[in-house]
């Protein structure tokens, strides 16, 4: 079955870096484009960045451009998030999210979650 | 930036329709997505492309989308259907996705 599986968040000071990960696994990685969305506490969903299949294209939300770059590396199935400059309102889950093929532009598949928590 | 914009709650009774609206500048040339929330779980696709339903989803569940708004209708909700329901989509060019800021439903 499909997993989605974050891992890197923690605690860390603002101004620090952090570098998420996300390892996938029941379906062919290679072949699906992938997103991160986060969740501040007691807000709603917000859309952070995209990748295509192959890396060749990268897209990122407003609020984090220029901080954030999303990545992928294909032979080890997994998922990047480097989020750098980090600041209180960072704090949030942030999800691991495949993009469907059958069913083109929507989300089919989400991770738990990772919590970061941007705090001195 | 790019923005959707949602009532922040919507209240119904059981069996009545609740209707939840989605605007956005894009939305005449871009597809409105919805997505069912409930505490604790992942999102699940409810509407796609403005207004095709997943198999699997109630019939009850349909969506529309005219000018700069988009609209999840529930008719007849259920107490089951108490969830969070955000609209997804993009912007003009295509590249940067956004979410509604989310409403949540309440049938009681």
């Amino acid at each position: 079955q499909v997993q989605l599986v974050e891992s890197g968040g923690g605690v860390v000071q603002p101004g620090r870096s952090l570098r998420l990960s996300c390892a996938a696994s029941g379906f062919t990685f290679s072949r699906h484009g992938m997103h991160w969305v986060r969740q501040a506490p007691g807000k709603g969903l917000e859309w952070v960045a995209v990748i295509w299949y192959d890396g060749s294209k990268k897209y990122y939300a407003d609020s984090m451009k220029g901080r954030l770059t999303i990545s992928r590396d294909n032979s080890k199935n997994t998922l990047y998030l480097q989020m750098n400059s980090l600041r209180a309102e960072d704090t949030a889950v942030y999800y691991c999210v495949r993009d469907s093929i059958e069913v083109t532009g929507t989300l089919d598949y989400w991770g738990q979650g990772t919590l970061v928590t941007v705090s001195s | 930036s790019y923005e959707l914009t949602q009532p922040p709650s919507v209240s119904v009774s059981p069996g009545q329709t609740a209707r939840i609206t989605c605007s956005g500048d894009a939305l005449p040339k871009k597809y409105a997505y919805w997505y069912q929330r409930k505490s604790g779980q992942a999102p699940v696709l409810v509407i796609y492309e403005d207004n095709k339903r997943p198999s699997g989803i109630p019939e009850r569940f349909s969506g529309s989308s005219s000018g700069t708004m988009a609209t999840l209708t529930i008719s007849g909700a259920q107490v089951e259907d108490e969830a969070d329901y955000y609209c997804y989509s993009t912007d003009s060019s295509g590249d940067q996705r956004v979410f509604g800021g989310g409403t949540k439903l309440t049938v009681l």
